[in-house]
């Protein structure tokens, strides 16, 4: 069965640079959360999108900004990243809000 | 707010021993509960959920039932593998003012011995 995929799975990037998060979300789910998941921390909600539209914000820096398209992937935008920024990022999608979330394999932003 | 607390890790076990891993939650409403495990160097994966009280999920030996009158969903596998070694996490989602945006407990890191 088709999965959450996300892309880059890697990401190397400087301080003070902007980096892109891409999601696709399974086939026919029309609901995207982001998630940030910190060394040896539990996953963390940032924001999340149904049917194109914000649907609820997390603890999501205002340098960070996300949206949904009209073929319901998903995109993070990370601008002035700092150290701290450092971390996995997961996107899960669902059918409808509150539907069950199926997880991406994430992408690990390592900022030097 | 809505929130959930796991038992401490990490836990040691010997292969074919017995599992319980504690959950507990504090919601308003009525949530769904999940159980996620994450593999070394992998994403989230469902494990099972419920989504009412007294439901039960259930997979691959794994089982948890939903109490309300303890607000608890408690991890339990009869006879753990060595291949179960991982972290789990249990997560609660709640639609009602909550978008629907999971919740998850600090994580309890298995290890299973041979």
């Amino acid at each position: 069965a088709a999965g959450v995929i996300q892309s880059p799975r890697h990401l190397i990037k400087e301080k003070r640079e902007t980096a892109t998060l891409k999601c696709y979300p399974i086939p026919r789910h029309d609901t995207v959360y982001w998630y940030q998941q910190g060394p040896g921390q539990d996953p963390q909600f940032l924001i999340s999108f149904y049917e194109k539209m914000q649907s609820d914000k997390g603890s999501i820096p205002d340098r960070f900004s996300a949206q949904q398209f009209s073929d319901y992937h998903s995109e993070l935008n990370m601008s002035s990243l700092e150290l701290g920024d450092s971390a996995l990022y997961f996107c899960a999608s669902s059918l409808g809000l509150g539907g069950t979330q199926y997880f991406g394999p994430g992408t690990r932003l390592t900022v030097l | 707010g809505n929130s959930v607390t796991q038992m401490e890790g990490p836990v040691t076990l010997s292969e074919e021993a017995f599992l319980t891993i504690n959950c507990t939650y504090t919601a308003t409403g009525y949530p769904s509960l999940f159980w996620y495990v994450q593999y070394p160097g992998e994403g989230l994966q469902l494990l099972l959920k419920a989504t009412k009280a007294d439901d039960k999920g259930s997979n691959k030996g794994f089982e948890a039932t939903y109490r309300k009158e303890t607000t608890s969903f408690h991890l339990e596998k009869g006879s753990v593998q060595v291949s179960d070694s991982a972290v789990y996490f249990c997560a609660l989602s709640a639609l009602y003012n909550q978008g629907g945006k999971l919740i998850f407990g600090q994580g309890t890191e298995l290890s299973v011995k041979p």
